[in-house]
């Protein structure tokens, strides 16, 4: 019954390709995010959604595009991958657009080689 | 949002209070103090947060200075299971989305 789960935990690929990581949360929240914990540990917020709608978008390359079928899910694409996309990719949700609590997924290390 | 600035470690016994301080001196009257963790590898963990008044909650208390340009968090019996990255974060929640900027954080280390 984890909260938020994400996967894969794992990823593996080479320069060039075109991944996706899918993420879902069983919390019933309107809100969900994703986030970039770089190899120097700092993370940053990518994009949030909110029942479905964009509503962060911050300075990602456009190779990044996050898709949200329904609010319960919130997936991120990524078109020909470059190294510097390694990095722990990290889901999270919260009740709403401006709940001080976001509930974080277990990551999803992706590695470009 | 305002910056904010944490030691880069700390060390506790096991069993005792660990006080974890976070400068924040450039705060706006209208923005949150909040406080998240990351155990190794894994994904943050929310804490405990505050506007003014001290808070406490079944993981930490929260301490915030008068004039609230700084802030400790309190865990108030320190086990194994507490080392871990802790964060302070300065924002304004907003209807525009709540956007936790992490800083580099203070790596708590609780030992025997």
């Amino acid at each position: 019954d984890t909260a938020v789960s994400q996967t894969p935990k794992y990823l593996v690929t080479q320069m060039g390709n075109d991944k996706s990581i899918k993420c879902e949360q069983n919390l019933g929240h309107d809100t969900m995010y994703w986030y970039k914990q770089d190899s120097k540990k700092f993370l940053k917020i990518m994009f949030s959604y909110n029942n479905k709608e964009l509503i962060i978008n911050e300075t990602v390359p456009n190779r990044f595009s996050p898709k949200s079928p329904d609010k319960a899910h919130l997936n991120l694409h990524i078109n020909s991958l470059e190294l510097g996309d390694s990095a722990v990719y990290f889901c999270a949700s919260s009740e709403n657009r401006g709940s001080y609590e976001q509930y974080f997924g277990p990551g999803t290390r992706l590695t470009v080689t | 949002d305002a910056k904010t600035t944490q030691p880069p470690s700390m060390d506790c016994a096991e069993g005792r209070a660990a006080n974890l301080p976070c400068n924040h001196s450039t705060i706006s009257g209208n923005e949150y103090v909040y406080w998240y963790r990351q155990i190794h590898s894994q994904g943050p963990q929310y804490i405990i947060h505050g506007l003014k008044n001290n808070e406490t909650n079944e993981m930490a208390s929260l301490i915030i200075t008068e004039d609230r340009k700084s802030s400790t968090l309190i865990l108030p019996h320190a086990t194994l299971r507490d080392t871990a990255v802790y964060y302070c974060i300065v924002r304004v929640a907003t209807g525009g989305g709540n956007k936790l900027t992490f800083g580099t954080g203070t790596q708590l280390k609780v030992e025997l």
